[in-house]
């Protein structure tokens, strides 16, 4: 099985910094690499997908990048409400899942 | 709407089972692949299971794999997990989400909580 190993698994930051979470897979991916945000008690809410495409209604300041086995999520610029935790998921079409460990991102 | 609408979850023994639901509305179900994805108080997020659009294919975690049993009912826009021999391990809110992440669609949610 593709294993998915995101990193840090924390990381605190100032308001307007550049904040970058990476991930990385066992085995080449492609593209088919998404990526979440999670608040406390929300449902997952989807940010990129195919690495590096910006789902519609996410601010610009999130960007993705990546292809094969190495992957990163840009903040361009951190801001109070980018307070979550975020997650990166391997996917392929109706075949199994790998969610990465989890980036918490708090404010300095 | 768009909207998955999950349901079952509750408080049940070690060893006993459950059964979840995922009600689906708003689009084309019948031609979606579909995922349980769980997550553990505190913990991250965990893939629990997948079936495709017309039934013919799952696929498990190693953690609930003949223990656990994904199915649909397209006829209802429904799908299921039936969680046998439950463990302590598997106390988590559980989610339904469509299989092509584009697509953005996930329900809110149901606790199951597995104690004595």
């Amino acid at each position: 099985d593709i294993q998915m190993t995101q990193s840090p698994s924390s990381l605190s930051a100032s308001v307007g910094d550049r904040v970058t979470i990476t991930c990385r897979a066992t085995q080449g991916i492609s593209n088919y690499l998404a990526w979440y945000q999670q608040k406390p008690g929300k449902v997952p809410k989807l940010l990129i997908y195919a690495a590096s495409t910006l789902h519609s209604g996410v601010p610009s300041r999130f960007s993705g990048s990546g292809s094969g086995t190495d992957f990163t999520l840009t903040i361009s610029s951190l801001q109070p409400e980018d307070v979550a935790t975020y997650y990166c998921l391997k996917y392929n079409s109706a075949l199994s899942w790998t969610f990465g460990q989890g980036t918490k991102v708090e404010i300095k | 709407q768009v909207q998955l609408l999950e349901s079952g979850g509750g408080v049940v023994q070690p060893g006993r089972s459950l059964r979840l639901s995922c009600a689906a509305s708003g689009f084309s179900f019948s031609n979606s692949g579909m995922h349980w994805v769980r997550q553990a108080p505190g913990k991250g997020l965990e893939w629990v299971a997948v079936i495709w659009y017309d039934g013919s294919n799952k696929f498990y975690a190693d953690s609930v794999r003949g223990r656990f049993t994904i199915s649909r009912d397209n006829s209802k826009n429904t799908l299921y997990l039936q969680m046998n021999s439950l463990r302590a391990e598997d106390t988590a809110v559980y989610f339904c989400a469509t299989d092509n992440p584009r697509d953005d669609i996930w329900g809110q949610g149901t606790m199951v909580t597995v104690s004595s």
